[in-house]
């Protein structure tokens, strides 16, 4: 199975700042990675699907780049609705892998 | 507006087996997959496994392989995941997801999930 990372695991920031969340892969996933925001008690949301296409909807201040195995989602302002948990899918391989997950909080 | 609605908690005892359902709506049901994915509390996702709702062809992770079944209904629009032979680590919130198709630069179709269900929670305990 595909094992993925993410880093930080946590991170405090404050309205305005710039986020960098890393993920990665144990192995090439060419650009088979998608990035999701999950808010306490809700469900997943789509934000960035094939490693840099966003999701229709989704503000533009929320970016992915990256292939292979090193993939990043950046948020250029950070907003207040944007203090949640972020995480990583790879769909290279079945079985489909998560990251575990890098909480924004409010610093 | 695509929607994926689940159904109720369930308090299940070691031994037995849940069946949780996903309705969808919104969307044409046969041109998309599902994925069920579940949450164990204050752990990450895990992903269980594939159905074509197009044709009911299935793919199931091999942690699970063997205690589950998925299925659909196309008359209802509904898919299905049974998990038998419950045991106190399959604790979680389980989660419908619908599967996008895109295709990348060598034509190759891939996916992602686009929707999610609101996630059923699922204990299992004596």
């Amino acid at each position: 199975d595909i094992q993925m990372t993410q880093s930080p695991s946590s991170l405090s920031a404050s309205v305005g700042d710039r986020v960098t969340i890393t993920c990665r892969a144990s192995q090439t996933i060419r650009s088979y990675l998608h990035w999701y925001q999950q808010k306490p008690g809700k469900a997943p949301k789509l934000l960035i699907y094939a490693a840099s296409t966003l999701q229709s909807g989704v503000p533009s201040r929320f970016s992915g780049s990256g292939s292979g195995t090193d993939f990043t989602l950046t948020i250029s302002s950070l907003q207040p609705e944007d203090f949640a948990t972020y995480f990583c899918l790879q769909s290279s391989t079945t079985p489909f892998t998560f990251g575990p997950g890098t909480k924004v909080d409010i610093k | 507006q695509v929607q994926l609605v689940q159904s109720g908690a369930e308090v299940k005892k070691p031994g037995a087996s849940v069946k949780v359902s996903c309705r969808a709506s919104g969307y044409s049901f046969t041109s998309y997959a599902f994925s069920w994915v579940r949450q164990a509390p204050g752990q990450g996702f895990e992903w269980m496994g594939w159905i074509s709702g197009y044709n009911g062809n299935t793919k199931y992770a091999q942690k699970v392989q063997g205690r589950v079944t998925m299925t659909t209904d196309t008359s209802t629009n509904t898919a299905y995941m049974e998990l038998r032979s419950l045991r106190p680590d399959d604790t979680a919130v389980y989660y419908c997801v619908r599967e996008e198709g895109y295709y990348d630069t060598s034509s190759n179709l891939q996916y992602y999930f686009d929707y999610w269900g609101q996630g059923t929670l699922v204990t299992v305990s004596s």
